[in-house]
């Protein structure tokens, strides 16, 4: 059973450029949450898909958006990059089945923005 | 506003001690808390998730409780190895998200 899964692996771009980084969740699983880790911090929530809408969002501008896909797939696109974007992507799946349900965790996405 | 906090933000200890990371937070009001480990540069490892209802968990050499009332959750690791050293996360859960802290990043030294 493959867990979550996540690509590309590391990426680097240009400030003001866009990227999109991908997300599979583990099999089962129909929530789909984006977190962004900072070098030496915690992660911090983005935004979380559920049924193929934005369910809820943490404080980051709307230049994050993301999408879910019907297999419950999901996308974090981030438009006009800046350096500050630089870190670890992280995607998080779970089972909508109430309030005890487990978030389990991909191996990340390094972005590096120049 | 939910935060949570974990002490210490390092800690380095000899090989075979047995020992406590701590974590708080400030709105009882949680659904669950989780511990993860992290190695560098990787993803998050999910240890143990102690629902609200709960106390505490355990899994082999490691013990996670929880104090809803008073925001406090423990992480005992006994009989620690070299293979411990990595960065441990304290998580909560309100509605849909994880709140984390900044984590604790410990070092055992054979």
């Amino acid at each position: 059973d493959a867990g979550v899964t996540q690509s590309p692996t590391h990426l680097i771009k240009t400030r003001g450029q866009q990227v999109t980084l991908r997300c599979s969740p583990k099999s089962g699983h129909d929530t789909v949450s984006w977190y962004q880790q900072a070098l030496g911090q915690g992660p911090q929530f983005i935004f979380q898909y559920y049924e193929e809408e934005e369910r809820q969002r943490g404080n980051f501008p709307d230049r994050f958006s993301g999408h879910q896909f019907p297999n419950y797939s999901s996308e974090l696109n981030v438009n006009a990059l800046l350096l500050g974007d630089s870190a670890l992507y992280l995607c998080a799946s779970s089972l909508d089945a109430g309030r005890d349900y487990e978030q389990y965790f991909g191996p990340g996405t390094r972005l590096t923005v120049t | 506003k939910q935060e949570v906090t974990q002490i210490p933000a390092a800690l380095s200890v000899p090989e075979g001690e047995n020992l406590v990371l701590n974590c708080s937070f400030t709105d009882s009001a949680i659904y669950n808390l989780q511990w993860f480990r992290q190695d560098p540069g990787k993803g998050l490892t999910s240890l143990l998730l102690i629902q609200s209802s709960q106390r505490e968990q355990t899994s082999g050499r490691l013990n996670a409780s929880l104090d809803k009332s008073s925001g406090r959750s423990t992480l005992y690791i006994a009989a620690s190895q070299p293979g411990d050293s990595a960065t441990y996360l304290c998580a909560v859960r309100g509605a849909q998200k994880l709140v984390f802290g900044q984590g604790t990043r410990l070092t055992i030294n054979p």
